[in-house]
Formats: C-alpha cells, structure tokens, sequence
C-alpha cells in the first residue's frame, strides 16, 4: 500500500540558508500534518492543513511557512535557519471520514543545519 | 528495529466504565514508550511516556499506563471513561536514533 513520501530524506543547510521540505500524503487523503523532533526531544506539531486550509497551528517559528496544494501535497518552508532548527520534521496525513481518522506517519526528513 | 503494535483498531466502552487500549512493543535494549491522542483535525498531544522506574506511569486527563517487560507491552488505560476521552490513540517507541516510530493508532468511543 502506498505510505506517506517525504523528500528529501536527509537535508544539510548551513545557518541563515532556506530550505523546503515536501510532503506527499496518502491518495485522498486530505489532511496532513507537520511535525518537529529535535535530538533527543519528543515530537512538537508544528500545523496542519485540511483541503488547502490551514486547520490547526501549534509551535511553528514565524520563520516556517507552510501550504497545501491542490494535488494535497505539503510544502514547509524554513527560512533563516538556525542551528535550533536541526530536526527531524515528518509530516502525517489522515482523511476524516465519518468514522475514521487514522494518521499515517512518513519517514521524515533529517535537516541538519551547521 | 524498534517498533510498536496497536492490535485493535477500535475501542469502544461505555462512560464511566474502564478502558484500555492496547500496546505492544519490540525493542533492542531499554525501551522508552510513549502514548499520544489526537482529536479531530488536531495535532498529537502528549499523554505520558515510561523512560525507566515505576511501572505503572501517571499521565494526563487522567490516563495512566503500565509497562510489562515480560509481555512487551505498554497498555494505556483508564478507570472511568469520559465521553471526550474519545479520540485517536498512538503509542510510540523512540529508536536508538531518537526517532519516533507510531502505532497505527487505536480509536476509542465512549458511548454516553
């Protein structure tokens, strides 16, 4: 079955650089979620989008952006890195039927920022 | 590999009755457990989490959870359910690598 994508897996930027990571949910699946684990650190959600829309935001720095576009995939954008921002970022998508709301985990993406 | 498994996909108690949901675990050395819920549209929120000491761990909203080494499980439970206990449950491992590594999730309903 297919799962979550997220590209690229492994990202190495150096302070102040950009970066933008993708997330590739489940066919119709419709929401997706961002998540932050620092070294050591328990996963932070970061926001979460649903048909396009932002649904939900918890502890994304002023510095992230992120959107969903029309095909349902995610792109979270980082700008002015720091060396804080060093994280494993997974995204999870879900699609709210009536009766379900399984969330389905990427791989994730390793930023490393030096 | 660090894993865990949910069994059920679906609980479903009546209020005021007990609950638990289910959580088994595979893990080369000591295994750090965590459980998170999640409601509608929402992102994960931490429940509780075993890194070592007591077995039976106390979390929030009143769930609690008991590690048992000899059955590798991690059950998460609760004595009397409430009706807005219901939602999406994850129980997760953190890998040597300090990756987290979810369940497939368990729904809990609690019928009035």
């Amino acid at each position: 079955a297919a799962g979550v994508i997220q590209s690229p897996r492994h990202l190495i930027k150096e302070k102040r650089e950009t970066a933008t990571l993708k997330c590739y949910p489940i066919p119709r699946h419709d929401t997706v979620y961002w998540y932050q684990q620092g070294p050591g650190q328990d996963p932070q959600f970061l926001i979460s989008f649903y048909e396009k829309m932002q649904s939900d935001k918890g502890s994304i720095p002023d510095r992230f952006s992120a959107q969903q576009f029309s095909d349902y995939h995610s792109e979270l954008n980082m700008s002015s890195l720091e060396l804080g921002d060093s994280a494993l970022y997974f995204c999870a998508s879900s699609i709210p039927t009536a009766s379900t709301y399984e969330q389905y985990f990427g791989p994730g993406t390793r930023l490393t920022v030096t | 590999a660090q894993s865990v498994a949910q069994p059920e996909d679906q609980v479903n108690v009546a209020e005021g009755n007990p609950l638990t949901v289910k959580c088994t675990y595979s893990v080369s050395g000591n295994p750090y457990l965590f459980w998170y819920v999640q409601y509608p549209n929402r992102g994960l929120q931490f429940l509780l989490k075993y890194i070592t000491g007591d077995n039976l761990v106390k979390g929030s909203y009143g769930f609690e959870a008991e590690f048992n080494k000899s059955q590798t499980s991690f059950h998460l439970k609760k004595p009397s359910a409430l009706v807005s206990d219901s939602a999406l449950y994850f129980c997760a491992v953190r890998d040597p690598n300090n990756d987290m590594r979810f369940g497939a999730g368990t729904r809990l309903t609690v019928k009035p």
